[in-house]
């Protein structure tokens, strides 16, 4: 079956630590994205990429960065200058849109990674 | 810039009656809207969509909404709920299709 595989489930970081989320598809998909969750703020982009090799700023980007070296994967790394990391991870995928009859293509998400501070 | 609003952040139904969870949207664009279900400590999944074929979009698990542009609402209903529907239900809105905005979400308590 086709689907979104994030890893790990749950993740603990130290103080001074990066920690890198994995993310991968099979779907075929273009384009993937990655949220972060808070209680109550809904779900908020990190960062988001069209195409390999290509990735855009959200609206929460510091602290974070990402590679899309490969269509299937979109890794996400924690760096330590995020000062409140602790959050549910959530990554998506959809395709692409292309013109105006693919612009409702729906996001497809994992079941998410847990990440805590030490 | 899009935005959807979700009256409520919690509400309670007893089970067999009546589930709407609101969500209003903003746009100056013809939007394309989407209703998502979060059961704990996964990810979402997608309810329905808007396509623009028909104001009333029926989904899975019993579920549907209408498309109100007078109102820029799209409410989501359910006649008759089932325990099993607890969970955080989230309304989103895309009008370029590149990006997503979500709703802060509205948590469904089902009462037996």
């Amino acid at each position: 079956d086709g689907g979104i595989t994030q890893s790990p489930k749950y993740l603990f970081r130290k103080e001074g630590q990066n920690v890198t989320l994995s993310c991968e598809q099979n779907l075929n998909h273009d384009a993937m994205y990655w949220y972060r969750q808070d209680p109550g703020q809904g779900l908020r982009l990190i960062y988001y990429s069209q195409i390999v090799n290509d990735f855009q700023k959200g609206d929460i980007a510091e602290g974070y960065s990402v590679s899309r070296e490969k269509k299937e994967s979109f890794p996400l790394t924690v760096t330590s200058a995020q000062k409140n990391p602790t959050a549910f991870y959530l990554c998506a995928s959809s395709i692409a849109p292309q013109g105006a009859l693919t612009k409702n293509q729906p996001q497809h998400f994992g079941d998410g990674t847990r990440l805590s501070i030490l | 810039a899009q935005s959807v609003t979700q009256l409520g952040s919690h509400v309670s139904v007893s089970e067999g009656a009546l589930v709407l969870l609101r969500c209003n949207y903003s746009s100056s664009v013809p939007p394309y809207l989407f209703w998502y279900v979060q059961y704990p400590n996964q990810g979402l999944q997608l309810l329905l969509k808007y396509t623009s074929a028909a104001t009333l979009v029926k989904g899975i698990n019993g579920f549907e909404a209408e498309f109100k542009k007078s109102e820029t609402s799209f409410h989501l209903t359910k006649p008759s709920a089932h325990m099993s529907d607890a969970a955080e239900y989230f309304c989103a809105v895309s009008d370029t299709g590149n990006q997503f905005y979500f709703g802060t979400g509205t948590s469904l308590t089902v009462i037996p």
